[in-house]
């Protein structure tokens, strides 16, 4: 049963343009995360948010920025693509420590 | 730095037989290791976990072994199944530190 929600499911568009997904998790979670896979399935944290407090950035590109408006929902900002920005964004959620629940995904791709 | 370590990339197995999969980590403060499941075009569903201060943990035809001394850990499949066939990733986080740091994944499929 699907408990973390993303939009859009794919997104294609051109080098330059800006982009946002959203996510939205109904499992009554305190800390949300964006992570990146690419298309060797490497899987990398992008950032954290516990309660809207951002607490970790592993240090992505500042085109890309999370924006929190409850715990429940964290959206990815991508201000101006590049070709190295095509992946599949990954939004999950979790209780203070423990277990993931991931979205199926956002899959970006740019020409 | 890849912070966690996964083997073998891919690996084909035949119905009925074991899957082995191997990852090893090096920061000596993690202590909690999940595996996860992934099939194409879902996201990663956790599998089984294993904290440090345990060797083994068993869940049905999945047991993870831990080896903190080598700072090694391992996923066993018996009965393998078709359905198994799936990207596996292992993972490494510290208990007061949420975020995971997965291996590069494995990419099993297993033939009937």
């Amino acid at each position: 049963e699907t408990a973390v929600f993303q939009t859009p499911n794919y997104h294609v568009t051109q080098v330059g343009n800006e982009v946002s997904f959203n996510c939205k998790q109904t499992l009554g979670h305190d800390t949300m995360y964006w992570y990146k896979q690419d298309s060797k399935k490497l899987l990398k944290i992008m950032f954290s948010y516990n309660n809207k407090q951002l607490i970790v950035n592993e240090t992505v590109p500042r085109r890309f920025s999370p924006q929190s408006s409850d715990k429940a929902h964290l959206n990815l900002r991508i201000k101006s693509v590049e070709p190295e920005d095509s992946a599949v964004y990954l939004c999950a959620s979790s209780r203070n420590t423990g277990q993931l629940y991931f979205g199926e995904g956002s899959k970006l791709t740019v020409l | 730095q890849q912070q966690v370590r996964q083997s073998p990339q891919s690996l084909t197995v035949w119905e009925g037989g074991t899957t082995v999969l191997t990852c090893s980590y090096e920061d000596s403060t993690f202590n909690y290791f999940p595996w996860y499941q992934q099939f194409p075009g879902e996201g990663p569903a956790l599998l089984i976990s294993i904290l440090s201060v345990s060797d083994k943990k068993e869940d049905g035809r999945f047991t993870t072994f831990f080896n903190k001394r080598e700072k090694k850990l391992s996923l066993h499949i018996i009965d393998s199944q078709p359905g198994d066939s799936a990207t596996y990733f292992c993972a490494a986080s510290m208990s007061n530190y949420n975020v995971l740091y997965f291996g590069s994944g494995t990419k099993l499929t297993v033939e009937p």
